[in-house]
């Protein structure tokens, strides 16, 4: 069956600019979660999305936001973006939080 | 807040050697995942571990969980150089009492290097 598709792959922006990801899990999950992955920092929970509803939030700024449609797929949004914004965004699909998750190939996003 | 410890986050080993990686986390868990990441790449599932004394064993890899002594292991056997890669553990960890609200909270990662 088809994986975790995360589009686009490759981003490049200027600070103050917005960005939005996209997410589309593997058919029949209905969480997505969202990571950011730096050097530095590691792995990072963003936020978990269930049925539409945002379940689970991380410790990041308002500027970073997400949304799930009714068929599942989910979009992140970054604005205001500043240059420690750049980072892999790791997306993840799951049968519900507490299952194995799967993760897209992910966005490369860099701020200059 | 869970907090979930890996090391060491660096290993550089030879080819046919053993080694053990360890993942302690802080709070109440029996479930447990483990996932390779290669350069560049994304992450992919090696294990997932479901209870207390759970052992699952893939090629050279062999992952344990002990959820008593709030600890996992990846032990490598005899390693190879297409071993080389960034191991992570995560753990799942419920959000709220009383909820289904679960959330995976993941180590730093152990960057491990097979040499000839």
């Amino acid at each position: 069956k088809a994986g975790v598709t995360q589009t686009p792959r490759y981003l490049i922006k200027t600070r103050g600019q917005q960005v939005t990801l996209s997410c589309s899990p593997i058919s029949g999950h209905r969480s997505v979660s969202w990571y950011q992955q730096t050097p530095g920092q590691g792995l990072q929970f963003l936020f978990e999305y269930f049925s539409e509803t945002q379940r689970n939030k991380g410790n990041f700024p308002g500027r970073f936001s997400g949304r799930q449609f009714s068929n599942s797929r989910s979009e992140m949004n970054v604005s205001t973006l500043e240059l420690g914004d750049s980072a892999l965004y790791l997306c993840a699909s799951s049968l519900d939080s507490w299952a194995e998750a799967f993760f897209g190939q992910g966005t490369r996003l860099t701020v200059v | 807040e869970l907090k979930v410890e890996q090391n060491p986050l660096f290993l550089s080993m030879q080819e046919g050697k053993n080694y053990t990686i360890y993942c302690n986390y802080s709070t109440t868990s029996d479930r447990l995942y483990w996932y390779r990441q290669d350069p560049g790449k994304s992450l992919e599932s090696l294990f997932v571990l479901l209870s207390n004394g759970a052992v699952k064993q893939e090629g050279r890899l062999m992952a344990s969980l002990d959820t008593k002594a709030r600890l996992s292991t990846l032990h490598i056997t005899a390693a190879v150089h297409d071993l080389s890669a960034t191991y992570f553990c995560a753990v799942v960890s419920l959000q709220n009492s009383g909820g289904s609200n679960y959330k995976l909270t993941f180590g730093k990662g152990t960057l491990l290097t097979v040499n000839p």
